[in-house]
């Protein structure tokens, strides 16, 4: 069973460099997510989407973009990388079952570094 | 500010010992969850509560939602090494749509 894959796990880029985290489920979920997590910040929410072709901004939304063309994937992008956007970022998903009682999915996170 | 607040931040117990931990917030919620999460790992579900008042058991690991739905707690009985790991309560909001907000979590250190 893969659940939530994270692809790639680890990058290190330089200030103003872009570049692209995918997330894939295949549990035919409705719902996915993009957290970041910073020491002592605990999970917070980038963008999310409740459905293919929709997106919507979360908690700390600016300096990504995001896409959900396909059910099961869902892209985070960074347009231009800042160092303030070293992170570890994690995906989720979860079905559309139990408004506010669904378990949420995760990948096993990308560890991103920017110089 | 942190919509939710997790206490203590770190805790490192012996095998055996007794422990709770807390999760507290000014705001009402309509569910709660906690995870555990383990390094290098994502977050992994432990209990959801939705019912003020709810306790629910997962073997020697309690969860209390509180009477009014603005705080919990997990108590653990005679931790082990294995339940060393990052707590983290979230909570959901009915404004928040389908959206969970994460405390900061507790990393709880058990040693043997």
């Amino acid at each position: 069973n893969a659940g939530v894959t994270q692809t790639p796990k680890f990058r290190v880029l330089k200030t103003g460099q872009s570049m692209t985290l995918l997330c894939a489920q295949d549990m035919n979920h409705e719902y996915m997510y993009w957290y970041r997590q910073d020491p002592g910040m605990g999970l917070r929410l980038i963008h999310y989407s409740v459905g293919e072709g929709t997106t919507a901004k979360g908690e700390v939304p600016d300096g990504y973009n995001v896409s959900r063309l396909k059910k099961q994937n869902f892209l985070l992008g960074l347009e231009s990388a800042a160092p303030s956007q070293t992170s570890v970022y994690f995906c989720a998903s979860r079905d559309n079952r139990g408004r506010n009682t669904g378990e949420l999915f995760f990948g096993e996170g990308s560890r991103l570094t920017v110089l | 500010t942190q919509l939710l607040e997790q206490s203590p931040q770190f805790l490192s117990i012996q095998e055996g010992e007794n422990l709770t931990v807390y999760c507290n917030s000014s705001s009402v919620f309509s569910s709660l969850q906690w995870y555990r999460q383990e390094p290098g790992e994502g977050p992994v579900l432990l209990v959801t509560v939705v019912t003020g008042g709810e306790v629910k058991k997962l073997k020697r690991l309690t969860f209390q939602f509180g009477d009014a739905r603005k705080d919990s707690s997990l108590h653990i009985t005679a931790a082990q090494p294995g339940d060393t790991g990052l707590y983290l309560c979230a909570g959901h909001r009915d404004n928040y749509g389908q959206n969970f907000v994460f405390g900061p979590g507790t990393r709880l250190s058990v040693l043997p």
